[in-house]
């Protein structure tokens, strides 16, 4: 069954802290992962995306790796400001004629000052 | 900038009644979606469609219908609004680039409450 499964399902930091979120998938065939922020009441937002090939990206303070042998991918974020509050979402394309993305249930980071 | 707007951000309906949810993005995508998000269930698909007209169902269409009569635009009706359909709504959209699939932007939501 294709599953994506994130940990940890929230997280508390001291703003300025680094953070790592996790996320496993047993998905089959493998297209792409995708990870997304979600503020609090609005649409998710992509930080990146990932094919099999590639095993790290990053964007600003938010870097993703992606080991395609063991099917985990990370999410790292670098000197936590306020604002990263919000949902993080872990996304799996699979590629099987046509295309299906398999959602994980996100993780909840609440960044204090 | 890509844009997915959704009509409503929030909605207060009745059980039985019809709902239109609508979606527009301005970007000429092919693909657009509806998913709902609640609460420790993720995004779920109801339906999407890769062209006018054309319309697959997701994961989670019983009680769902859709309709793209234009290319910008993408509607979710809710034959007769239950309970059980409270939910915050997402619309999303991307660009169909040769079979490969890229980012998909979402619209801010609507979130809707059946009383």
């Amino acid at each position: 069954k294709n599953q994506v499964e994130q940990s940890p399902q929230s997280l508390i930091i001291l703003e300025g802290k680094n953070c790592t979120l996790q996320c496993n998938y047993t998905v089959s065939p493998f297209s792409n992962l995708r990870w997304y922020k979600q503020d609090t009441g609005r649409g998710p937002v992509s930080l990146t995306i990932m094919t099999f090939s590639e095993n790290t990206k990053s964007n600003g303070r938010y870097t993703a790796t992606l080991d395609a042998d063991t099917k985990q991918s990370s999410l790292h974020i670098t000197a936590s400001q306020l604002s990263d509050s919000a949902s993080y979402i872990c996304v799996v394309t699979v590629l099987r004629g046509t295309y299906k993305y398999i959602f994980g249930t996100g993780t909840r980071l609440k960044v204090l000052a | 900038d890509v844009k997915v707007t959704q009509s409503s951000r929030y909605l207060v309906k009745r059980t039985g009644e019809k709902v239109f949810l609508e979606c527009v993005q301005d970007m000429d995508h092919e693909n657009m979606f509806w998913y709902r998000q609640d609460p420790g269930l993720g995004l779920r698909l109801i339906y999407f469609s890769y062209d006018v007209k054309m319309k697959e169902k997701g994961d989670i269409p019983e009680g769902y219908s859709v309709s793209r009569e234009k290319k910008e635009r993408f509607s979710l009706i809710l034959e007769s609004a239950s309970t059980n359909q409270t939910s915050m709504y997402l619309c999303a959209s991307e660009e169909n680039k040769l079979g490969r699939t890229d980012t998909q932007y979402f619209g801010p939501g609507t979130r809707l409450t059946v009383l």
